[in-house]
């Protein structure tokens, strides 16, 4: 399983764009990379996934580079309602059933 | 996606009870996996739980603490037995949506369980 490295925390204001990256340098060919947001006192929830190149959803973007070693999650103009913790997850495509292992994540501030 | 409920939403027990969870899935699944989130921590898997056969328990999780039913692909338990105040945090079902393709996971809202 491909090892994540996030930032611990972010702070933001309203209206701002948010960019967390995320580490995986020994991501496997056939990791798609996925990102879920947790709201306190709920599970999480997904945002978006990608492969490479660049993804987006109504939601977010995702920025993949050429390597793959990094993933980018962009949140466009976040408001007070963003504020949650962030976790990015390569996960194995076509495998089925892989399990799923969470890092500590990112909690993401945002102040008005 | 799929829909996930789970029951109770949150209990208080006592020391040395033990508490049934259930999860339940609006379509039929392969794979249910439970999890715990202790307090302003990240989500431990604690075992894989597929129908028709033994749950797959990571390390540190026991069978004997952490028994799970896996009777059909819609439901699954989750019990854990002998409480003590250190099993006090948030438990969680999941299920996998397109195994194989996409491999994206589902959540319950999770159950709080605390341990007096």
């Amino acid at each position: 399983l491909a090892k994540t490295t996030q930032p611990i925390s972010m702070d933001s204001y309203e209206g701002q764009e948010v960019n967390i990256t995320c580490s995986h340098n020994n991501i496997a060919t056939n990791d798609y990379i996925t990102w879920y947001q947790q709201f306190p006192s709920q599970g999480p929830r997904f945002i978006i996934q990608g492969y490479k190149t660049k993804v987006t959803n109504e939601v977010a973007s995702l920025f993949i580079p050429a390597d793959r070693k990094s993933s980018t999650l962009s949140l466009p103009r976040v408001s007070l309602s963003d504020t949650a913790v962030y976790y990015c997850l390569p996960r194995s495509g076509g495998t089925g059933g892989f399990k799923t292992i969470f890092g500590a994540g990112t909690r993401l501030f945002v102040k008005a | 996606s799929a829909v996930i409920s789970q029951k109770p939403s949150r209990d208080i027990c006592q020391r040395g009870t033990s508490l049934t969870i259930q999860c339940q899935v609006d379509s039929q699944v392969t794979m249910m996996f439970w999890y715990r989130q202790q307090p302003g921590q990240s989500l431990t898997l604690i075992a894989t739980a597929n129908q028709g056969s033994e749950a797959t328990y990571e390390s540190g999780f026991v069978i004997d603490k952490f028994p799970i039913s896996r009777p059909n692909l819609t439901f699954s338990t989750l019990t854990v037995s002998n409480l003590s105040p250190e099993d006090s945090s948030i438990y969680l079902c999941s299920v996998e949506d397109s195994p194989g393709v996409t491999d994206t996971q589902y959540f319950g809202p999770g159950t709080r369980l605390t341990v007096l």
